[in-house]
């Protein structure tokens, strides 16, 4: 099983401020890394599909990065907002490229 | 609309009695998957599969069974489920290397 590592566990941080969250992941055999956001009673939507070394994606106020040398994807939030809590989770591939595997997931709280 | 529905969505049921849950995509997508869900472990994959007739395990495969006869449907089969398969499941989909599309989620509790 893949070992994927996401930091920190859960997240609390005042409107407006900016954060950032941590995808860890073994460097090699990489495909592709997805990142999900998770709100509380709905299901996994997803953000970013980041597939080269070096990508950036970026969508309203989230963007991410992505080294797969080194084994790490970021996501940044640019002025939380209270719609922004939620689990954000990250999903690089497995065994192979379909296999994916999600890490537990950062637990962001924005608060007004 | 593009979407993945299961059902059912809420079920409680009691050791060793058959039951499955259905997974339905109306995108044509090739590729489909079930989690399960557990407090402090995640999603965890039960099984995937990349086409018709073609399906692999996971990282949690054990007391499932899955079938692709079709490609809209991917139904997950607890032959004789346990109390330890009392979870939240999601089946999803996927094109390519894209973005997954998640469905509702089926809330499962074996007595």
């Amino acid at each position: 099983i893949l070992n994927v590592e996401q930091s920190p566990q859960s997240l609390h941080v005042q409107e407006g401020d900016s954060t950032n969250f941590t995808c860890s992941f073994p460097s090699s055999n990489f495909y592709a890394l997805h990142w999900y956001r998770w709100e509380t009673a709905k299901s996994p939507e997803a953000l970013f599909v980041m597939t080269l070394n070096g990508d950036e994606k970026k969508k309203g106020r989230i963007s991410a990065t992505l080294n797969t040398k080194e084994g790490y994807s970021y996501l940044y939030i640019k002025g939380s907002q209270p719609e922004d809590s939620a689990t954000y989770l990250c999903a690089p591939p497995g065994g192979s490229a379909r296999q994916l595997t999600f890490g537990s997931g950062t637990q962001l709280t924005v608060l007004p | 609309e593009a979407q993945v529905t299961q059902n059912p969505r809420y079920l409680i049921t009691v050791t060793g009695k058959k039951l499955t849950v259905t997974c339905s995509q109306n995108m044509n997508h090739e590729y489909m998957s079930w989690y399960r869900q557990d407090p402090g472990l995640g999603l965890r994959q039960i099984y995937y599969s990349m086409n018709v007739e073609v399906t692999d395990k996971g990282d949690v495969p054990e007391g499932y069974k899955v079938s692709r006869k079709e490609k809209r449907n991917f139904p997950l089969i607890l032959e004789s489920p346990s109390p330890n398969q009392t979870s939240l499941y999601f089946c999803a989909s996927m094109r390519g290397f894209n973005e997954q599309f998640f469905g509702p989620g089926t809330r499962l509790t074996v007595l």
